[in-house]
């Protein structure tokens, strides 16, 4: 079983703070680097899929990057805003089959107003 | 509206009893999967289904059995054989294909009671 580690666990900041999180993920086998956003009570929701070394996407104050040599991932927040409190995953694809996705324990962020 | 359905939203079963957790979706994707999550641990593959009539065992398949009999549906069993059953399950679908992001369900929580 593949291994994707993320961290921390859990994190709590101030309305406006900016923060990051590390995804970490096998560097063989590569094909693409997700990240969802799981809010309370609804589905996950895809916030990127990456795939080159060098990546950085962007939407709004959400960014990440992408490191496949070392394998890893940050997700960035920039001006945290109590709507961004959910649990962010991370999900490696790779290995043989197609778009099976192998997923971390998530990052669970609370933004206090 | 395209998506995806679980049903029902909450289960409660009776040790030694089967029970069925439906999946349905409209989006015309060709892969399913069914995920389940325990407290502190990410999301886990049960089983996959690529195409129709076909589907593969993820990583905690022992306990469970799956169809797909139909492109829009993938009926998950949890049967008394599965040992610990409490669990949140998650639903997901996406095109066949690399680099594709997933649609996720709202989840289905399970009790034995």
């Amino acid at each position: 079983i593949l291994n994707v580690e993320q961290s921390p666990q859990s994190l709590h900041v101030q309305e406006g703070d900016s923060t990051n999180f590390t995804c970490s993920f096998p560097s063989s086998n590569f094909y693409a680097l997700h990240w969802y956003r799981w809010e309370t009570a609804k589905s996950p929701e895809a916030l990127f899929v990456m795939t080159l070394n060098g990546d950085e996407k962007k939407k709004g104050r959400i960014s990440a990057t992408l490191n496949t040599k070392e394998g890893y991932s940050y997700l960035y927040i920039k001006g945290s805003q109590p709507e961004d409190s959910a649990t962010y995953l991370c999900a490696f694809e790779g290995g043989s089959t197609l778009g099976r996705l192998y997923f971390g324990r998530g990052t669970q962020l609370t933004v206090w107003p | 509206d395209g998506g995806i359905t679980q049903s029902p939203k909450y289960l409660f079963r009776k040790e030694g009893q089967n029970v069925t957790l439906s999946c349905e979706q409209n989006l015309n994707h060709d892969a399913m999967y069914w995920y389940r999550q325990d407290p502190g641990q990410g999301l886990r593959l049960i089983y996959y289904s690529q195409i129709v009539n076909d589907f593969q065992k993820g990583d905690i398949a022992e306990g469970y059995s799956v169809s797909r009999e139909k492109k829009e549906s993938f009926p998950l069993t949890v049967t008394s054989a599965q040992k610990n059953p409490t669990a949140f399950y998650l639903c997901a679908s996406s095109f066949r294909d690399r680099l594709t992001e997933a649609f996720f369900g709202q989840g289905t929580r399970l009790t034995v009671v």
